[in-house]
């Protein structure tokens, strides 16, 4: 079955420091991934997301992530944080032609001014 | 386009009660899912439907119902509310994957439940 691993359930930052969340899927055919977040009190919303094509991914915000086949990984990484970036991020994987996200269970990012 | 909507934001219901949460869309998509989102462990789907007049159980679907009778609308049900669904409740749509296309979904702005 596939799954999806975030591993840094809360991090905390300064403003300008660097990001990088991890996540970890399951799945060994190919893949959609997708990075949503969720700023306090709000809905989820796509920040990025690969389909095919050039494995390193730009989003909104600053933000990009990085697919890596061989480790099963979709990092998401930004090289200088604010605070307005203190949010939930959840990290979601799916096989083409299946119908349904698998999510990971989060990491809370605080940022501290 | 208001895109993904949901009613009510916010409800208390006491145990044994029911209750019926509404999605709609307006972006003519095809897939709609229902998610809880409780903390520490992300969002689980519930019951999702592939088109009108379908639905499909997800990973915690027992104690809901749900029906997609028509293309914009999906509609859960809780028939006899227990407190272990306390939770924040998510509608999504989307567009099915193909070969051009990816599956990205869109989010309501949730419905906070609280069951006593």
């Amino acid at each position: 079955a596939q799954s999806v691993s975030q591993h840094n359930h809360h991090v905390i930052l300064s403003e300008a420091a660097s990001l990088e969340l991890g996540c970890n899927y399951s799945y060994g055919g190919t893949v959609n991934l997708f990075w949503y977040v969720q700023y306090p009190g709000q809905h989820l919303q796509l920040l990025l997301k690969y389909f095919s094509g050039d494995p390193l991914v730009k989003g909104i915000k600053g933000f990009e992530a990085e697919f890596i086949k061989s480790k099963f990984s979709f990092n998401l990484r930004k090289p200088s944080v604010q605070w307005s970036d203190t949010a939930e991020y959840f990290c979601a994987v799916n096989a083409p032609n299946t119908d349904k996200l698998i999510f990971g269970t989060g990491t809370r990012l605080q940022v501290f001014p | 386009n208001a895109g993904v909507t949901q009613t009510p934001k916010f409800r208390v219901l006491k145990t044994g009660q029911s209750m019926t949460l509404l999605c709609a869309q307006d972006m003519n998509h095809e897939y709609m899912y229902w998610y809880r989102q409780d903390p520490g462990m992300g969002l689980r789907l519930i019951h999702y439907s592939v088109g009108e007049g379908t639905t499909a159980k997800g990973e915690v679907p027992d104690g809901y119902n749900v029906s997609r009778l028509k293309k914009q609308n999906f509609l859960l049900g809780l028939e006899s509310a227990a407190p272990s669904q306390t939770s924040v409740y998510f509608c999504a749509s989307s567009y099915p994957a193909s070969g051009s296309r990816d599956n990205e979904q869109f989010f309501g702005p949730g419905t906070r439940l609280t069951v006593l």
